[in-house]
């Protein structure tokens, strides 16, 4: 079976400049998560969704971040515009609640960096 | 603040002993545990979880829980230079969360 897949794996982009993350999580899952992770504040949950509706994005860190699920197989998380303190690796997971558990698992990442 | 602290490290083991890593967690309503591994530059990847106390065996991996102490292990036996990796403590609060809160993160390094 096919992972969560993430595009793309590496962008290099100028401050100003809008960005899009993607994310393809895995078949039949029902969760989908949006995460940063910097050396300094570890890994942060951003934003995530139950059924393609957002369900919790306190985590956003502004304004300038947005998410979205249209459907059950396409999510993006887009930064317009970026900044140079937006660099960071950004992971997208996905989860299936079962029997209680939410194992989360994780896509590739993309890390982005803003000159 | 729900949190879940661990030690960032580096933990250094030589080849063949055991590594111990520890996680402590403030929500005490908190139900499961997972444990993922990070390799430098690559994603985490979940290795096991556990929700009840005690131990739970998996290869050479051992999580333990202690849920009146809010404590949570990861035991490795038999470490193996391919175990250095950073690993990541997550905690599930509650069946109320769908979410995990995780844990900086402890160092392990395994020395040959």
């Amino acid at each position: 079976d096919a992972g969560v897949i993430q595009s793309p794996r590496h962008e290099v982009t100028e401050m100003g400049q809008e960005v899009t993350l993607r994310c393809k999580p895995i078949s039949g899952h029902d969760y989908l998560f949006w995460y940063r992770q910097t050396m300094m504040r570890g890994l942060e949950l951003l934003i995530y969704f139950n059924n393609n509706v957002p369900i919790d994005d306190s985590g956003m860190p502004e304004d300038r971040f947005s998410a979205k699920m249209p459907n059950a197989s396409f999510s993006t998380l887009k930064i317009q515009p970026s900044e140079p303190r937006d660099s960071a690796v950004y992971f997208c997971a996905s989860s299936l609640r079962a029997a209680g558990l939410v194992t989360q698992y994780f896509g590739p990442g993309t890390r982005l960096l803003v000159l | 603040q729900k949190e879940v602290e661990q030690n960032s490290g580096p933990l250094s083991v030589p080849e063949g002993a055991i590594a111990s890593l520890n996680c402590t967690y403030s929500d005490r309503g908190s139900q499961s545990f997972f444990w993922y591994r990070q390799y430098s530059g690559k994603s985490p990847e979940l290795i096991m979880f556990i929700y009840s106390n005690g131990d739970k065996e998996d290869g050479r991996f051992t999580a333990q829980l202690n849920k009146a102490s809010q404590y949570v292990s990861l035991l490795i036996r038999d470490s193996q230079p391919s175990d250095s990796a950073t690993y990541l403590c997550a905690v599930n609060m509650g069946s109320g969360y769908s979410t995990l809160t995780f844990g900086k993160g402890t160092m392990l390094l395994v020395s040959p």
